[in-house]
This record gives structure tokens, C-alpha cells and sequence, in this order.
């Protein structure tokens, strides 16, 4: 069965600090892994990692793939009130028939 | 125009009964889906349907129905209430390259 582990569970951390959150993976047939951020109500797609190496960019947000060690980061820099939330990392591979999730990273920034 | 709706958005029921809830995505994905999500943010897959295939996640107790009358439609239905049914119900649907779209959600609660 696919296996997605994330670290930490919970985190807090000042505005202005960068935090580094980790996934790791285990599946069969990878495919891509995504990571999503949610807030109050559903969570609203951030990045998709397909090669490793490739960074990807998003404003303050960045996540990168390494696919021979079976992980994912993904970096806030200079971090905001408004970036707490729960982020979610998944996995979906040719084996499986849907995005499977990892537990989540709750992240509180306060300021 | 939202992308993926789901109706009612809170339902609060009494163990026993049998509840709806309804699922339309406009963006003209195949699949279509529906997950769980815990008490602790854990989103946990239940259903994919693809093009009439069905297919389910075997730890999900045969109470759930998923029925989809087309494409654009997958609703849920669930008999028999218990009280560990109490969740947030996520509907989602995706293109081919598997990333997920959500609906806002649907909070069960089970008195």
C-alpha cells in the first residue's frame, strides 16, 4: 500500500521565519506528488512535482522533488499570518486510483 | 462560476437515518471522487469513478453508496448512520494528470 509520511505534524514559528516542511514517500509506479494548502474549508492545490531536481515557485512558497531519496520539501520564506494552515502532501501513482494523503503539517504563524 | 459543488453544506442527523449529499463539478473532468476527512485532517480516499467504473476503497462499509447519473455528477449516499460517520465529506474531480479539485466540503455530524 502507498505510504505518505509527513514532518513535522504541528509547527510554530514567528512572521517573518522560513519554515521547511518535509513528505516522504513510498509507492509503487510514482507518478507525481502534490502538496495543497488548507485553511477553514477545502484544500486548493499549490504545486505538482513530477522530475526530480526542478524547483517550483510560487510567490514566498517553493517545493522541490527528490525521487531517489523518496522525498518532497516544501520552503516559506519570510512566512505571514495569513500562511497558517494545514499543508497537505500526496501521492498518486499508477497503482492507485486516486491521491493518496499524508497525514499533514499544521503550521501556526504568529505574529 | 464554482468549479466543484456540493450540497448541503451541514447536515446534522440522528443515528439511524439514511442522508444525501450531492456532488456537481463543471470543469468537465472523468473522474470524479469522494473523501473523508477526520476530526484529525486526515483525508482518507472513499470512492473514484471514472467513465461508469467504479471503484472502492475496501475499508469503507458497504452503508456508502456512491451513484453518478453523469458525468458531471457523483453523489453519496449513506444508510444506517453511526455516530463514527460524523466527518467532513470532500467531493472532488480531476483531469488526467490526477490533481485534485475540491468542493467546500459537506460537515456531517451524527447525534
Amino acid at each position: 500500500e502507498d505510504k505518505v509520511v509527513q514532518s513535522p505534524l504541528s509547527l510554530v514559528v514567528h512572521e517573518g521565519d522560513t519554515v521547511t516542511l518535509n513528505c516522504s514517500y513510498e509507492v509503487t509506479n510514482f507518478r507525481s506528488l502534490l502538496w495543497y494548502k488548507q485553511e477553514k474549508k477545502a484544500p486548493t492545490f499549490l504545486f505538482m512535482l513530477t522530475s526530480s531536481g526542478i524547483e517550483k515557485k510560487s510567490g514566498r512558497l517553493s517545493s522541490i522533488l527528490d525521487k531517489k531519496e523518496l522525498f518532497s520539501i516544501l520552503n516559506i520564506t519570510a512566512t505571514q499570518t495569513g500562511d497558517s494552515a494545514i499543508y497537505l502532501c500526496a501521492v498518486f501513482s499508477d497503482s492507485g486510483y486516486a491521491l493518496n494523503f499524508g497525514k499533514g503539517t499544521s503550521l501556526l504563524v504568529t505574529p | 462560476d464554482t468549479a466543484v459543488s456540493q450540497t448541503p453544506k451541514y447536515l446534522v442527523t440522528q443515528m439511524g437515518n439514511d442522508k444525501s449529499i450531492k456532488c456537481e463539478q463543471n470543469l468537465g473532468h472523468d473522474t470524479m471522487y469522494w473523501y473523508k476527512q477526520d476530526s484529525k485532517k486526515f483525508l482518507k480516499i472513499m470512492f473514484s469513478y471514472n467513465n461508469k467504473e467504479l471503484i472502492i476503497n475496501e475499508t469503507v462499509p458497504n452503508r456508502f453508496s456512491p451513484k453518478s447519473p453523469d458525468k458531471a455528477h457523483l453523489n453519496l449516499h449513506i444508510n444506517s448512520l453511526e455516530l463514527g460517520d460524523s466527518a467532513v465529506y470532500f467531493c472532488a474531480s480531476s483531469p488526467v494528470t490526477g490533481e485534485l479539485f475540491f468542493g467546500e466540503g459537506s460537515r456531517l455530524t451524527v447525534l
